[in-house]
């Protein structure tokens, strides 16, 4: 196991078109979680999974953003119609167990919308 | 109020030296409370984890916390220029999502 996985690492896109990323957590790993971290700001919660189901969206998420895990496994994040404000760098992370015992980052998809 | 706060920084300190970190909350039912290092560019890395009010010691690393003045701190000892970094405040209320502070930059040079 090599921990927790994100593609593509980097994503240059133009304003307007649509991204998708994907992550691969921890394979024993029922949690999952994305994240959203601008420059000089801490992460900021946006959703998170509980197996397939997903159990809670930050008001943050627009309706431009939808995330899926549909068997359970990888999930991926897509952002449609991508404006400049999207960009930032998307971290997924994944947990065994609930949050109170902290997770597991991956590695991170910067995005740059130009 | 953010509900977790943490000075940006940059906290300079020479080599050899104690870093001090702090972090305050603002809901009083947060259960853990966790520390991630995050070098510039990289994802955040978990170093500490605390849940009861006391020290708790890893190495070079000490967290502490106090629930009755709702702030959690970091010290890291004999600093080293390798744990120049953003150093996260992230807090658990008994849910399955941390909140994370802004992050303090520490420099530790030589």
């Amino acid at each position: 196991d090599t921990g927790v996985s994100q593609n593509p690492r980097h994503k240059i896109t133009k304003r307007g078109q649509n991204v998708t990323f994907r992550c691969d957590p921890i394979s024993e790993h029922n949690r999952l979680y994305w994240y959203r971290q601008t420059l000089g700001q801490g992460p900021e919660f946006l959703t998170y999974f509980q197996n397939e189901a997903q159990l809670e969206k930050s008001r943050l998420l627009s309706d431009r953003f939808s995330a899926e895990r549909p068997k359970g496994s990888f999930s991926t994040l897509e952002i449609q119609r991508t404006e400049q404000g999207d960009s930032a760098m998307y971290l997924c992370a994944s947990s065994a167990n609930r949050g109170d015992y902290g997770y597991t980052f991956g590695s991170g998809t910067r995005l740059t919308v130009v | 109020q953010k509900e977790v706060e943490q000075n940006s920084g940059p906290l300079s300190v020479p080599e050899g030296a104690i870093a001090s970190l702090n972090c305050t909350y603002s809901d009083r039912g947060s259960q853990s409370f966790f520390w991630y290092r995050q070098y510039s560019g990289k994802s955040p890395e978990l170093i500490m984890s605390i849940y009861s009010n006391g020290d708790k010691e890893d190495g070079r690393f000490t967290a502490q916390l106090n629930k009755a003045s709702q702030y959690v701190s970091l010290l890291i000892r004999d600093s080293q220029p390798s744990d120049s970094a953003t150093y996260l405040c992230a807090v658990n209320r008994n849910t399955d999502k941390l909140i994370f502070g802004t992050g303090t930059r520490l420099q530790v040079f030589p």
